[in-house]
């Protein structure tokens, strides 16, 4: 079957470390997308990919890192920088235009 | 499961009464528009698209109308059941690099 996966489903950081999560993806999808999704506040762009070893910042990229090595994969690095990364993170693909996206099941990280 | 909105709007309907949600987009010139359900602690899952060369367009139990004169869209759910309880969002490709711009979302509560 074509899917998202995202891992791991809950994540724990402590106070100034970095932590990656997964987004693999077997649809062929061309782009790949990250979203922040925080109580009452929808979904929020974070980074976005259109193709390999190319990606672009989105609405709130601040204190976070991706890479685009391969098509199937787009992992994100929370960083010791962004202060409130609490939050539940979605990972989406698409073929290029933007429509029909397919989305993974989410991560949430929470900093203790 | 995970809230995904505390303060999300929130429409209540009666199990199989219509539900009808809606959406006020932002720009005129958007040309695709998605609605998605989010159960709690899950990634959105598509339900039904519509383009900007159309004004309604019917699923199983579900129908999307666009109003481009005062870009309003609204989703109607038939015979509303339990399973339906969920958040909903809308989304718009501006066509600006291929991505979607989500709304807030609306909580839908089904009562038995």
């Amino acid at each position: 079957d074509g899917g998202i996966t995202q891992s791991p489903k809950y994540l724990f950081r402590k106070e100034g470390q970095n932590v990656t999560l997964s987004c693999e993806q077997n649809l062929n999808h061309d782009a790949m997308y990250w979203y922040r999704q925080d109580p009452g506040q929808g979904l929020r762009l974070i980074y976005y990919s259109q193709i390999v070893n190319d990606f672009q910042k989105g609405d709130i990229a601040e204190g976070y890192s991706v890479s685009r090595e391969k098509k199937e994969s787009f992992p994100l690095t929370v960083t010791s920088a962004q202060k409130n990364p609490t939050a539940f993170y979605l990972c989406a693909s698409s073929p290029l235009g933007g429509y029909g996206y397919t989305f993974g099941s989410g991560t949430r990280l929470t900093v203790v | 499961g995970e809230s995904v909105g505390l303060h999300l709007p929130t429409l209540s309907v009666q199990e199989g009464d219509n539900s009808i949600i809606n959406c006020a987009y932002s720009n005129s010139a958007s040309d695709y528009f998605i609605w998605y359900k989010q159960e709690s602690g899950k990634g959105p899952q598509f339900i039904i698209d519509i383009r900007s060369n159309m004004d309604k367009r019917q699923g199983q139990r579900v129908t999307v109308l666009l109003n481009k004169t005062v870009k309003h869209l609204s989703l109607q759910i038939a015979a509303t059941q339990p399973g339906d309880s969920a958040v909903y969002f809308c989304a718009e490709n501006t066509g600006t690099a291929s991505k979607l711009t989500f709304g807030t979302g609306t909580r839908l509560q089904v009562t038995l």
